[in-house]
């Protein structure tokens, strides 16, 4: 199974900054690389697929970037409603693999 | 748009088993596949299997082979995952998800359903 490592764990920022995320694959899944957000007590919602592709209604400060095995995930002028989990996942056929998740704290 | 409408918590026993349901509307569900994920408490998602709702073709997960069984009825739009021989290890939060290929985004989820095994 392709493994997904994705850093850091969890991170500390201020409404306003901005944070990047980054994934790892364990070997090149090209492009299929999605990002989800999930908030505490909520299922994970998609952010972003094909590494780049925003999903309908995610807001433009989020954007995708990277292919093969490295892939990073940036949010701009970070909002309150960002706080959360994110993970990453690779849909490069079966069986689909998560990231260990990085949890967005506020500062 | 579609929606995912999962079944209610659950709280099961040591050894049984639990059949957990996901109703979907807003898009034609034969054409499309649904994958079961797990989430422990504080942990990231793992995927169990998926099924193709138009044929009844499954994929597991090697670890959840004889643990899980998918199936659906098109007649109403659903699917169903059973879980069996449930131990502690197996207490979670079970998603359903759409997605439109194997490989393709999981781009609609349901609400999830906590599955508590204790004796």
């Amino acid at each position: 199974d392709i493994q997904m490592i994705q850093s850091p764990a969890s991170l500390s920022a201020s409404v306003g900054e901005t944070v990047t995320i980054t994934c790892r694959a364990s070997e090149n899944i090209y492009s299929y690389l999605a990002w989800y957000q999930q908030k505490q007590g909520k299922s994970p919602q998609l952010l972003v697929y094909n590494a780049k592709t925003l999903a309908e209604g995610v807001p433009s400060r989020f954007s995708g970037s990277g292919s093969a095995t490295q892939f990073s995930l940036k949010i701009n002028s970070l909002q309150p409603e960002d706080f959360g989990s994110y993970y990453c996942q690779h849909h490069y056929g079966t069986p689909p693999t998560f990231g260990g998740g990085t949890k967005l704290e506020i500062k | 748009q579609g929606q995912m409408q999962q079944s209610g918590a659950e709280l099961v026993k040591p050894g049984a088993s639990v059949k957990l349901s996901c109703k979907t509307s807003g898009f034609t569900f034969s054409s499309n596949y649904i994958s079961w994920l797990k989430q422990k408490p504080g942990q990231s998602l793992e995927w169990i299997a998926w099924i193709y709702a138009g044929t009844g073709g499954t994929n597991y997960n090697q670890k959840f082979t004889g643990k899980a069984q998918l199936t659906v009825d098109t007649s109403s739009s659903t699917a169903y995952m059973q879980f069996s021989s449930l131990t502690t290890e197996d207490s979670a939060i079970y998603y359903c998800t759409r997605h439109v290929g194997y490989d393709r985004p999981m781009d609609y989820w349901g609400q999830g359903t906590s599955v508590t095994v204790s004796s």
